[in-house]
């Protein structure tokens, strides 16, 4: 069982469109991070976040800690073909410096 | 350039032969790990470093070793490689900090027949 829950494992879109993927347990992660991995490569980090509720924006896409930091969502606005990619949350519970990675949501996004 | 370079990439090896998979990191970072990659299970932790001389068990240790001589290298070793160690390798590093980013190596395809 995974600690960390990402849905939806697939997503496929057309250019232009909007998506949003989220990572849920019922742990409570001192910080959460975001990563995306493309074929060939290893996962390189987009985000950290650390206080429930907080919001950050990055260009198009915009992350979401929740309140109670169990959980987490990220949302890509007006998606381009280069966003495709496997999209990987991970999370460090308190007092705990070990992260642990949800498998992952592949997106595709269509020409 | 900052980076983790691990080697090899690509390996092809047989039931019992025993491997190594070597990473190295140049960003002096303290913490390392290794983690395997499955389809539908994510990235999983083998083992980690926070320092030289310091290694501890994740969450799928059975069959490697690790070791840390030195702070820039973290070899996985694979004493007798089974099938079911068929999978994608990572290595990372990162610094001992609130940001915890992790570094990652660019991956070794390992199968075992």
């Amino acid at each position: 069982t995974q600690l960390l829950e990402q849905s939806p494992q697939f997503l496929s879109i057309q250019e232009g469109e909007n998506l949003t993927v989220y990572c849920n347990s019922s742990s409570v992660f001192s910080s959460l991070q975001w990563y995306r991995q493309e074929p060939g490569e290893g996962p390189v980090l987009l985000v950290t976040v650390v206080t429930g509720g907080e919001v950050k924006k990055l260009k198009r896409l915009t992350f979401q800690f929740g309140d109670a930091r169990k959980d987490s969502s990220l949302h890509i606005t007006a998606a381009q073909t280069g966003d495709t990619g496997l999209y990987l949350c991970a999370g460090a519970e308190s007092n705990d410096y070990k992260l642990s990675f949800g498998a992952g949501t592949t997106v595709t996004v269509r020409a | 350039e900052a980076q983790v370079t691990q080697n090899p990439r690509y390996l092809i090896t047989v039931t019992g032969k025993k491997l190594t998979v070597t990473c190295s990191q140049n960003m002096n970072h303290e913490y390392m790990s290794w983690y395997r990659q499955d389809p539908g299970l994510g990235l999983r932790q083998i083992y980690y470093s926070m320092n030289v001389e310091v290694t501890d068990k994740g969450d799928v240790p059975e069959g490697y070793k690790v070791s840390r001589k030195e702070k820039r290298n973290f070899p996985l070793i694979l004493e007798s490689p089974s099938p079911n160690q068929t999978s994608l390798y990572f290595c990372a590093s990162s610094l001992l900090d609130n940001t915890g980013e992790l570094f990652f190596g660019e991956g070794s395809r390992l199968t075992v027949l």
